[in-house]
């Protein structure tokens, strides 16, 4: 079955602490994304990358890393610097959005509590 | 304000009504998505659209591009179809923006 896949579902770290929230894909999707959900508010994108080797900030990278080595991967690393890291985080893929048909397929999310 | 508004921000139904939520957006848009959230979390998309109406099932998204104003319908609703929608806009290539979501609950 094609899919995007992250782990865990549930993550717990003490404050101060980097984690990498993973996420693969099987789609052979060459664009993948990071948003960032919170209560009240509509999804904001962290990082986006549309190739291998290659990713652009979104909207609140602050606080955030990423890497893109495999078309199949792109952990997020929630790092010390993020002020306010628990929320719950998803994954998404698509073809790359040279027109209008880039329906993204998501993750089934990480919710990262952080103590 | 927002760039995407969607009303209501919660809507309660006895299984059987038909629903309809609505999402207005301020920007010139080349496509709008709707999407379900399921309580687990994870997300599916409902429907594309750039323009008219589109039909899948029970459900019915149109849109009105001149009033920037986007409907998704659910006939004969089910308690299975309690989750949030979401409704999402696009600019040309740029990235999408996300409304904050209509929670709707059905009750058997």
């Amino acid at each position: 079955d094609g899919g995007i896949t992250q782990s865990p579902k549930y993550l717990f770290r003490k404050e101060g602490q980097n984690v990498t929230l993973s996420c693969e894909q099987n789609l052979n999707h060459d664009a993948m994304y990071w948003y960032r959900q919170d209560p009240g508010q509509g999804l904001r994108l962290i990082y986006y990358s549309q190739i291998v080797n290659d990713f652009q900030k979104g909207d609140i990278a602050e606080g955030y890393s990423v890497s893109r080595e495999k078309k199949e991967s792109f952990p997020l690393t929630v790092t010390s610097a993020q002020k306010n890291p628990t929320a719950f985080y998803l994954c998404a893929s698509s073809i790359p959005p040279t027109g209008t048909t880039d329906t993204q397929y998501f993750g089934p999310g990480t919710r990262l509590t952080v103590l | 304000k927002n760039e995407v508004e969607q009303s209501p921000q919660n809507l309660t139904a006895q299984e059987g009504e038909f629903i309809t939520i609505n999402c207005s957006y301020s920007v010139g848009i080349s496509a709008l998505h709707w999407l379900q959230q399921h309580p687990g979390g994870g997300i599916v998309s409902l429907f594309m659209l750039s323009s008219g109406k589109k039909k899948h099932g029970r459900l019915i998204a149109t849109i009105n591009i001149q009033e920037k104003h986007s409907s998704l319908h659910i006939t004969a609703s089910h308690p299975r179809d309690s989750a949030v929608y979401i409704c999402a806009v696009k600019r040309g290539t740029d990235k999408l923006i996300f409304g904050t979501g209509t929670r709707l609950q059905v009750f058997p």
